[in-house]
C-alpha cells in the first residue's frame, strides 16, 4: 500500500530563508511523486511532479524538488522565502498503474517578514 | 476556458437533508475525482470515474453517491447528511492518470 508522511504540519521562515518542506512515501512500484500548493479558500494547484528521468525537478514560483529513491524521499525546496509563498503544502504519490492519488496531511508554511 | 468548476461554493444542511454537489469541467478530462479535506488529514478520496458512465470507490465512500452521466460532469450526492460530512469537499479532473485539476472546493456545514 502507498502512503505519504509530511515531517511537520507547520513550518516557519524568515523571508529570505531557505523553505525546507519534507516527504516521504511508501510505494511497492515505480512512483509519481507531486507537489501541490494550496492559498486560502482555493482548491490544490500543481506546483512540480516527477514522473521518470531527472531526479531534481524544478517547478513554478522557484520551488524545486529531488526525488531520492534509495531514501525513499521527495523533499521541497525553495533558496529565498517570499510572502507569497506563505500556503499550504501537500506531497502526493500516485503509482504508475494506478489512478489514485494518495496526499499527504499537508504543511503549512509561514513567512515571516 | 474556465477549468473546473463547483456549485456551490458553500452550503448548510441540517442532519438528514439531501443536496448534490455539481462539478464540471471543460478540459475533455477523462478522468474525475471527489475529495473530502478534513484539518491534519490532507485529501480523501471518496469516488472517482475514470470515463462517462463508470464510478469507483475511493477510501470514504460511505454516505455519497456519484453520477457521471456526461463526460463534463461529475455530480456527488448526500443522501442523508450527518454532521460528519461537515468538510470542504473538492471536485478534480485529469487526462493522465496523474497530474490534477481542481475545483475551487464547496464548504459544506452539517448541523
Amino acid at each position: 500500500a502507498q502512503s505519504v508522511t509530511q515531517l511537520g504540519s507547520h513550518v516557519s521562515v524568515s523571508e529570505g530563508a531557505l523553505v525546507l518542506l519534507r516527504c516521504n512515501y511508501s510505494s511497492s512500484v515505480p512512483p509519481y511523486l507531486f507537489w501541490y500548493v494550496q492559498y486560502p479558500n482555493q482548491g490544490l494547484q500543481l506546483l512540480l511532479k516527477y514522473t521518470t528521468g531527472a531526479t531534481l525537478v524544478k517547478g513554478i514560483n522557484g520551488f524545486e524538488a529531488e526525488f531520492k529513491k534509495s531514501e525513499t524521499s521527495f523533499h521541497l525546496t525553495k533558496p529565498s522565502a517570499h510572502m507569497s509563498d506563505a500556503a499550504e503544502y501537500f506531497c502526493a504519490v500516485t503509482h504508475t498503474g494506478g489512478f489514485k492519488t494518495i496526499f499527504g496531511a499537508g504543511t503549512r508554511l509561514f513567512v515571516k517578514a | 476556458n474556465a477549468g473546473v468548476t463547483q456549485t456551490p461554493k458553500f452550503r448548510v444542511l441540517k442532519t438528514g437533508q439531501s443536496m448534490t454537489l455539481l462539478c464540471a469541467q471543460d478540459m475533455n478530462h477523462e478522468y474525475m475525482y471527489w475529495y473530502r479535506q478534513d484539518p491534519g488529514m490532507g485529501l480523501r478520496l471518496i469516488h472517482y470515474s475514470v470515463g462517462e458512465g463508470t464510478t469507483a470507490k475511493g477510501e470514504v465512500p460511505d454516505g455519497y453517491n456519484v453520477s457521471r452521466l456526461k463526460k463534463q460532469n461529475f455530480l456527488l450526492g448526500l443522501e442523508s447528511a450527518a454532521p460528519s460530512q461537515t468538510s470542504v469537499y473538492f471536485c478534480a479532473s485529469s487526462y493522465e492518470r496523474a497530474v490534477q485539476y481542481f475545483g475551487p472546493g464547496t464548504r459544506l456545514t452539517v448541523t
